[in-house]
């Protein structure tokens, strides 16, 4: 069974950064791309990016440029997300899906992680 | 980038009626199209992709339509079991989500 478990909530102050991590199982990871998607409070989804797992290879969605970092660890099937000069406006629910296969170019996300919530606060 | 708009933004339905949510997208995205249902507190869960094809396990009281820009959501069937908020999404390379549909029983 494909599972993607999240790392726990994070607080933070402005200006800061976070890392939070996505361990999946089930599946074969290398396979596949990992998607980020956001969801503010009372708000609805938003894409962030995505990342190939086999070879580590990132698109991001262009608000995002500039400060926000997708890697993976192939030894432990983890993807992590990174986000940088934080302001209350990324305090959200962030959640990993799993994308499609590498080969396949457009996908949906078929499988949800269990989402991280972040809260930016002085 | 692709805007996908949902309408309409909130829905109030009695049980056992049949309700329709619509989804256009500001230019053709053939048939990459997904519907996602979300209940408080937890994650998304994909119902149905490629416009139509309802996913292993969903109901099939739900079904999906459209092409190119235009899309519908249709529960045949109204069920307590359905009240969340529907979002769509396009795949062609954006991964844009609609606002979504907040589905509530009257």
């Amino acid at each position: 069974q494909v599972h993607l478990v999240q790392s726990g909530a994070e607080v933070k102050k402005p200006g800061a950064s976070v890392k939070i991590s996505c361990q999946a199982s089930g599946f074969t990871f290398t396979l596949y791309y990992m998607h980020w998607v956001r969801q503010a409070p009372g708000q609805g989804l938003e894409w962030m990016g995505r990342i190939n797992l086999m070879g580590g290879g990132t698109s991001y969605a262009q608000k995002f440029q500039g400060r926000v970092s997708m890697t993976r660890d192939t030894s432990t099937n983890t993807v992590y997300l990174e986000l940088t000069s934080l302001t209350s406006e990324d305090t959200a629910v962030y959640y990993c899906a799993r994308g499609g296969e590498i080969l396949v170019i457009y996908y949906y996300m078929d499988v949800w992680g269990t989402g991280t919530t972040v809260t930016v606060s002085s | 980038d692709i805007q996908m708009t949902q309408s309409p933004s909130t829905l109030s339905a009695s049980v056992g009626d049949r309700v329709t949510i619509t989804c256009r997208a500001s230019q053709s995205i053939s048939t990459w199209l997904a519907w996602y249902q979300q209940k408080p507190g937890k994650p998304p869960k994909v119902l149905i992709s490629k416009v139509f094809s309802l996913e292993s396990g969903v109901p099939s009281r739900f079904s999906g339509s459209g092409s190119e820009t235009e899309f519908t959501l249709t529960i045949s069937s109204l069920q307590p079991d359905d009240v969340a908020t529907y979002y769509c999404q396009e795949y062609s390379g954006y991964w844009t989500f609609g606002q979504g549909t907040k589905v509530e029983i009257k």
